[in-house]
């Protein structure tokens, strides 16, 4: 299977702040990346697919970015409601993967 | 609008079965596929595997091959995850998921809606 590792695990921001995660793949996947945002007791909500698309409906400030092994997702201007687990995912392979997530905290 | 509805929590044994099932409404059942993740408490996501509603195909991580089977009721659009010889470490919450897109051949796979998730707990 593809191992995906996501840093940092966690992170403490402020509103406003500029917010930056990586992902990275343990080989290449092209552009078949996928970014989820998840809040307690809820199911994951799809951000970004095939690396950098932003799904309908999900705020401009949220980007993403990176090809072959090395992803970013940004959120430009943090919100309050954007503190939240952040996951990748991979879709490149017939099995599945998902990054261990990146917990995004109020400092 | 598209809606999966999942079954009840359940509290089985070790070595019980459970069977969760995923009610699709808004859309036609059998042209998307259905997949299975599941989150143990406080941890990541893992995938379960995928089934095509229209031709019951199916694909399993292959941490699970032997132990879980997809079905589904196309006649009340509805896919059922059956997991066996259940484990401790089974105890997870199990979301079903819908891909974004599908064409007559393939979908893709990222996941844009999801059921509530089914929480099951394993102990004796």
């Amino acid at each position: 299977d593809i191992q995906m590792t996501q840093s940092p695990s966690s992170l403490s921001a402020s509103v406003g702040d500029r917010v930056t995660i990586t992902c990275r793949a343990s080989q290449s996947i092209s552009n078949y990346l996928n970014w989820y945002q998840q809040k307690p007791g809820k199911a994951p909500k799809l951000l970004i697919y095939t690396a950098s698309s932003l799904q309908n409906g999900v705020p401009s400030r949220f980007s993403g970015s990176g090809s072959g092994t090395d992803f970013t997702l940004t959120i430009s201007s943090l919100q309050p409601e954007d503190f939240a687990t952040y996951y990748c995912q991979q879709s490149y392979s017939s099995s599945l993967t998902f990054g261990g997530g990146t917990k995004v905290e109020l400092k | 609008q598209v809606q999966l509805v999942q079954s009840g929590a359940e509290v089985k044994k070790p070595g019980a079965s459970v069977k969760v099932s995923c009610k699709a409404s808004g859309y036609t059942f059998t042209s998307y596929d259905i997949n299975w993740v599941r989150q143990a408490t406080g941890q990541g996501l893992e995938w379960v595997g995928w089934m095509n509603p229209n031709t019951g195909n199916t694909g399993y991580a292959q941490k699970f091959q032997g132990r879980v089977t997809f079905t589904r009721d196309t006649s009340i659009s509805t896919a059922y995850m059956e997991l066996t010889s259940l484990r401790s470490d089974d105890t997870a919450v199990y979301y079903c998921a819908r891909p974004t897109y599908c064409s007559s051949t393939s979908c893709s796979r990222d996941f844009d809606y999801w059921g509530q998730g089914t929480l099951v707990t394993v102990s004796s």
